[in-house]
């Protein structure tokens, strides 16, 4: 059981190119969202996923778009990266035992975007 | 839609001291509320959490009561110490991801 899986821990991009943030969990959770974090701002929701084959914006989805193939991976794409982009990325999956809320969280991609 | 709002930092106390970092949320019906931790250079880690009105999470000497009638979840600490130095952040469960406040971060000196 390894919990949530994020690559990489570091990326630096260059203005306009594209990249994929990667997540996966082997938990069988069907909550994931995709957080960034920047100083002042707390962590801010970009997207997340209630299951296979569905998926919603959260308070930030501008510059990003996610998809939810299989439960297990919830990849997070910048198809043109900007400065404005250069943050700390968390992925997390969510579950509820008996009603109550277990969240688990990737370790962070830091981007830089020049 | 639902939203946590935490005190702003910088928080600075020396060892030994009372800590407080208030919290307060809006929600409909009553969310699960937490707090996490977050070291220099590290991830998110769980502090506490509470599932409904007048449970207390507690955890290496932090606790938070879950107060329905206030809507708050104040995290508290009787002694600090300066390893506890870092950046907490509230949060609340809405039924599809977790909501965070904007984060205290705490500096302790000896």
């Amino acid at each position: 059981n390894a919990g949530v899986t994020q690559t990489p821990k570091f990326q630096v991009l260059k203005t306009g190119q594209s990249m994929t943030l990667q997540c996966a969990q082997d938990m069988n959770h069907e909550y994931m969202s995709w957080y960034r974090q920047d100083p002042g701002m707390g962590l801010r929701l970009i997207h997340y996923s209630v299951g296979a084959g569905i998926t919603d914006q959260g308070e930030v989805p501008n510059g990003y778009n996610v998809s939810r193939s299989t439960t297990e991976d919830f990849p997070l794409r910048l198809l043109s990266a900007a400065p404005s982009q250069t943050s700390v990325y968390f992925c997390a999956s969510i579950f509820s035992p008996q009603g109550g809320t277990e969240a688990f969280f990737g370790q962070g991609t830091r981007l830089t975007v020049v | 839609g639902d939203s946590v709002t935490q005190m702003e930092g910088p928080v600075t106390l020396s060892e030994e001291a009372f800590l407080t970092i208030n919290c307060t949320y809006t929600a409909t019906g009553y969310p699960s509320l937490f707090w996490y931790v977050q070291y220099p250079g590290e991830g998110l880690q769980l502090l506490l959490k509470a599932t409904k009105a007048d449970d207390k999470g507690s955890n290496k000497g932090f606790e938070a009561t879950y107060r329905k009638e206030t809507t708050s979840f104040h995290l508290e600490k009787g002694s600090v110490q300066v390893s506890d130095s870092a950046v907490y952040f509230c949060a609340l469960r809405e039924r599809t991801a977790l909501i965070f406040g904007k984060g205290t971060t705490l500096s302790v000196s000896s």
